[in-house]
């Protein structure tokens, strides 16, 4: 099946400074990847769609400058949590998905990344 | 309403039986609708879609009730290693790209 990686996988940082995360489609080419956000036990809740090539589209009380994304090329999308501070401490995890033309079944999946656990202090 | 909403959980089931989960989504116009595994602290992972007609994959049965807004998940003759949280998932459709999640159903397998 398709790869998603996510670099890197774990990032403590003091309060103020900024963070990339990288994610990349390993064997495919993504049009489209999209950022989610997981609290802990809570669902996981989308940040912003990603398309290659134009600005992205952000959900509704995501602050655009904070989180800043850049999906330079159909296989990396990077989001920088600028500024960071401690309630922005989460699971980040993106996906990718395949593009237009293929079946029902896969069509509308979305691979995942293994996720960027982000610790502010 | 939530947006998808699920029993928490969590269900404690023996090994061999049989469980199912429900879900209820309040957006008409999703199309799309899955169930995604996560593991403690890992990246969900596609268990399977969701069609009208209902469909199996082996030991796992989905079923979709566009009328009532309701999704279900059937696991028949559990196994120690379908101990999981499982999401219901639903695309968000009528324009929207994306996916929204509902919080999960935490299922422990018993030995």
């Amino acid at each position: 099946g398709a790869v998603v990686s996510q670099h890197p996988s774990r990032v403590i940082c003091k309060s103020g400074t900024s963070v990339k995360i990288e994610c990349r489609s390993l064997d495919f080419q993504a049009t489209t990847m999209f950022w989610y956000r997981q609290f802990p036990k809570q669902s996981l809740m989308l940040m912003a769609t990603s398309n290659e090539g134009s600005k992205a589209t952000y959900e509704q009380g995501v602050e655009k400058d904070k989180f800043l994304i850049n999906h330079a090329s159909l296989t990396l999308s990077t989001l920088t949590v600028t500024s960071a501070h401690p309630e922005d401490s989460s699971f980040y995890i993106c996906s990718a998905r395949t593009g237009e033309g293929l079946a029902e079944s896969s069509y509308n999946e979305q691979f995942f990344g293994p996720g960027t656990r982000l610790t502010v202090l | 309403r939530k947006e998808v909403e699920q029993d928490p959980g969590p269900f404690n089931v023996p090994e061999g039986a049989t469980v199912a989960f429900n879900c209820t989504y309040s957006n008409s116009a999703s199309q799309s609708f899955f169930w995604y595994r996560q593991d403690c602290r890992k990246e969900p992972k596609l268990l399977m879609s969701v069609y009208s007609s209902g469909n199996e994959d082996g030991r796992f049965t989905a079923q979709l009730n566009r009328a009532s807004q309701y999704i279900s998940l059937l696991i028949r003759d559990s196994k120690l290693s379908d101990s999981a949280t499982y999401l219901c998932v639903v695309e968000r459709g009528g324009g929207a790209d994306g996916l929204t999640f509902g919080k999960g159903t935490h299922l422990i397998i018993q030995p």
